[in-house]
């Protein structure tokens, strides 16, 4: 079965530092690129990050470039999001999505999300 | 960046209805087009990708259609699952873009 789960969400202060992590399981994870997207509470959806499947190209959206750091190891099929300088407006749910095995762009499985809340 | 503007904001219906769900772009691009299904608390699905293709396993109710900056999902008779929220995202270029979302509740 095809899976994704992501773990490191919590309660941090602003200014503050978290990373997460998502573990994928049931395909290929070296062949594929992989997406960070946010949700805010009660908002729509966020892209936030994608890398290629070698790391080769990586992308983020203008709100958390600088902060945030995506990565993947291929060996351990995991990819991560470092997450630094937190603010409030980074609170959201994170998905870690696969892109489709056709379409470059177009997250096609997603795991069920991990919280970040930021607050003092 | 590629502007979306997705409408409308919230669409109430009845099952049975046939609805039309409309996104527009600052500019073409051509038909790298995604529209998801998103349920409270959920992960979003993913429906319809290249505009008008059919994810495998979605409903044949469901359909996409335009190319450029004009695209529209469709359900062709809402069923009392379809009731949720729907996102179109373009990937054509990065940032990566989704519109403001479509709330489909019952009438």
């Amino acid at each position: 079965e095809v899976q994704l789960v992501e773990s490191g969400g919590g309660l941090v202060k602003p200014g503050g530092s978290l990373r997460l992590s998502c573990a994928a399981s049931g395909f290929t994870f070296s062949s594929y690129s992989m997406n960070w997207v946010r949700q805010a509470p009660g908002k729509g959806l966020e892209w936030v990050s994608s890398i290629s499947s070698s790391s080769s190209y990586i992308y983020y959206a203008d709100s958390v470039k600088g902060r945030f750091t995506i990565s993947r190891d291929n060996a351990k099929n995991s990819l991560y999001l470092q997450m630094n300088s937190l603010r409030a407006e980074d609170t959201a749910v994170y998905y870690c999505a696969r892109d489709h095995p056709l379409i470059v762009g177009a997250p096609h499985v997603w795991g069920q999300g991990t919280t970040v809340t930021v607050s003092s | 960046v590629i502007w979306m503007t997705q409408s409308p904001s919230l669409l109430s219906a009845s099952t049975g209805d046939r609805v039309t769900i409309s996104c527009r772009m600052s500019q073409g691009i051509s038909s790298y087009l995604a529209w998801y299904q998103q349920k409270p608390g959920k992960a979003p699905e993913l429906l319809i990708y290249a505009a008008s293709t059919l994810q495998s396993g979605v409903p044949s109710r469901f359909s996409g259609s335009g190319s450029g900056t004009d695209f529209t999902l469709t359900i062709s008779c809402l069923q009392s699952e379809d009731f949720a929220t729907y996102y179109c995202q373009q990937y054509y270029s990065f940032p990566r873009t989704f519109g403001q979302g479509t709330k489909v509740e019952i009438k």
